[in-house]
């Protein structure tokens, strides 16, 4: 059975735009969570989605939102990009409601220059 | 907040040897701790996990153990590999909604 799958793979953004990146979870799957990848940080929790309602939100700033559509298929943008937003954004999708592992999506690599 | 810390930040052993990864967790309510592997690259994958009803648990090379009286869980990995090089994260969470608290990574390499 397919994955969960990102899109894109890579994006290169100016300081100042906007970007949304876009993740589909494994079919059957209703709960999306997004993480920032970074060297210096690690992994760190974004937001995570169930039933298209937010439902967890880490310690990002507003510019970081989310949603969830009916399919479950989620996407999260991020505005008034800055130069720190440069990361491998990964989301992760899981079985409804418990706290099973994560699968992960390959990842939309941003560079913000 | 959870705070999960992990050691060592890189370890580097003999083919053949055992590998040793250390994570401690602040919250007593955690009771989910999965580990995963990322390969250069990659997206990281879950290799194996324990929940907090359990002391220790095994799949083939690779064991979990958790003390849930220090608060601490570890990563066992025995006749290493080449194939075993790769970053591993601990991650803690408790029954609220699929939100995970990750480790720094352990950078692992297997020497020929």
């Amino acid at each position: 059975k397919a994955g969960v799958t990102q899109t894109p793979r890579y994006l290169i953004k100016t300081r100042g735009q906007q970007v949304t990146l876009s993740c589909s979870p494994i079919s059957g799957h209703r709960s999306v969570s997004w993480y920032q990848q970074t060297p210096g940080q690690g992994l760190q929790f974004l937001f995570e989605y169930f039933s298209e309602t937010q439902r967890n939100k880490g310690n990002f700033p507003g510019r970081f939102s989310g949603r969830q559509f009916s399919n479950s298929r989620s996407e999260m943008n991020v505005s008034t990009l800055e130069l720190g937003d440069s990361a491998l954004y990964l989301c992760a999708s899981s079985l409804e409601g418990k706290n099973y592992g994560y699968t992960f999506g390959s990842g939309t690599r941003l560079t913000v220059v | 907040g959870e705070n999960v810390e992990q050691h060592p930040s890189t370890l580097s052993v003999q083919e053949g040897d055992s590998a040793v990864i250390k994570c401690t967790y602040s919250d007593s309510a955690s009771n989910y701790f999965p580990w995963y592997k990322q390969e250069l690259g990659k997206r990281p994958q879950l290799i194996i996990d324990i929940r907090s009803n359990v002391g220790e648990k095994k799949d083939q090379r690779i064991a979990v153990t958790l003390n849930k009286t220090a608060k601490h869980f570890s990563l066992h990995i025995t006749e290493t590999q080449p194939e075993d090089s790769a970053v591993y994260f601990c991650a803690a969470s408790k029954n609220n909604f699929n939100k995970f608290y990750f480790g720094s990574g352990t950078k692992l390499n297997v020497k020929p």
